[in-house]
C-alpha cells in the first residue's frame, strides 16, 4: 500500500529551464511534507519543506506547491542547472504521531542537460 | 560539525551470516532513525530512537533485525542471520525534535548478501 507516490520514474529537462518534480498522497493525517534530493553513492539530503497549512513555500530557485484538495504536491525548480541532475524523494509524515517516520514516495531521476 | 556517519559503507557478506552496522547520529540528536532502501524502491522506515528507547519499531521486517542505541549515543542494527532479501542500502538519520525539525541522513551502508 504506497501512501506517498511519484508516478514518473524520471523527467530530463534542458538546463535554464523549469523542472516540475509531482507527487501524490493518499492519507489525509499527513501534515508535513518534505522534498529530498539524493546523489549517486549519498544519502538523501533534504532539500526543502512544507506544513500542511501552507500552499507554497519557496527557497531560492526551489518551490514547493501543496494542493490538500487534490492531495498533490510539485516541486518546480526554476532555472535548472545540470548540478540538480539526482534522485528527487517525496516524504511525508503524520501529525498527530510523536514519531518522526517519514513515508517516501519511489523517487524521481532529474536529469538536466547542458 | 560532523554529520550522520555510518560504518561499514559496503559489506558483502553470505546467506545465514551475521552483520551489524552502526550510526552515530549529528552530536546532540536525540532521535535517531534507521531506514532502508531496497533494489531501487523507496525508502522505508524501520525503526526510531528517541535516545536509548525505541519509540517506534513498526517498520522493522522481522526478528533477524535487531537495533540497539545503547546510552542513547550510536545505533547499531544487527541482522542474523542475513538472507539473500536483506541486500540493500541501510541509511541511518537523526533529528533534533520531532514536530518540524529536519531530519539528517547518513551516506548508508550497502549491505550484499550472496
Amino acid at each position: 500500500d504506497q501512501q506517498v507516490k511519484q508516478n514518473s520514474p524520471s523527467l530530463s529537462v534542458q538546463e535554464g529551464r523549469i523542472s516540475i518534480l509531482n507527487c501524490d498522497y493518499t492519507n489525509s493525517m499527513f501534515d508535513y511534507f518534505l522534498w529530498y534530493k539524493k546523489y549517486p553513492a549519498e544519502g538523501p539530503t533534504f532539500l526543502i519543506s512544507i506544513s500542511s497549512i501552507k500552499d507554497k513555500n519557496e527557497d531560492g530557485r526551489f518551490t514547493v506547491f501543496l494542493n490538500k484538495s487534490a492531495k498533490h504536491l510539485s516541486l518546480h525548480i526554476v532555472p535548472s542547472q545540470p548540478g540538480d541532475s539526482a534522485v528527487y524523494f517525496c516524504a511525508a509524515r503524520y501529525g498527530s504521531s510523536n514519531t518522526g517516520k517519514l513515508i517516501f514516495g519511489q523517487g524521481t531521476t532529474l536529469q538536466v542537460k547542458p | 560539525e560532523a554529520g550522520v556517519t555510518q560504518f561499514p559503507s559496503h559489506s558483502v557478506i553470505e546467506k545465514g551470516q551475521t552483520v551489524t552496522l552502526r550510526c552515530d547520529p549529528i552530536s546532540g540528536h536525540d532521535n535517531l532513525y534507521w531506514y532502508r532502501r531496497v533494489m531501487g524502491k523507496e525508502i522505508k522506515f524501520l525503526l526510531h530512537f528517541v535516545k536509548e528507547s525505541k519509540q517506534d519499531e513498526s517498520g522493522m521486517p522481522n526478528n533477524r533485525f535487531l537495533a540497539e542505541r545503547t546510552g542513547g549515543t550510536y545505533s547499531t542494527l544487527k541482522v542474523q542471520p542475513a538472507e539473500l532479501e536483506d541486500s540493500g542500502v541501510y541509511f541511518c538519520a537523526s533529528s533534533q525534535g520531532v514536530s518540524g525539525n529536519t531530519i539528517y541522513f547518513g551516506e548508508g551502508s550497502w549491505l550484499t548478501v550472496v
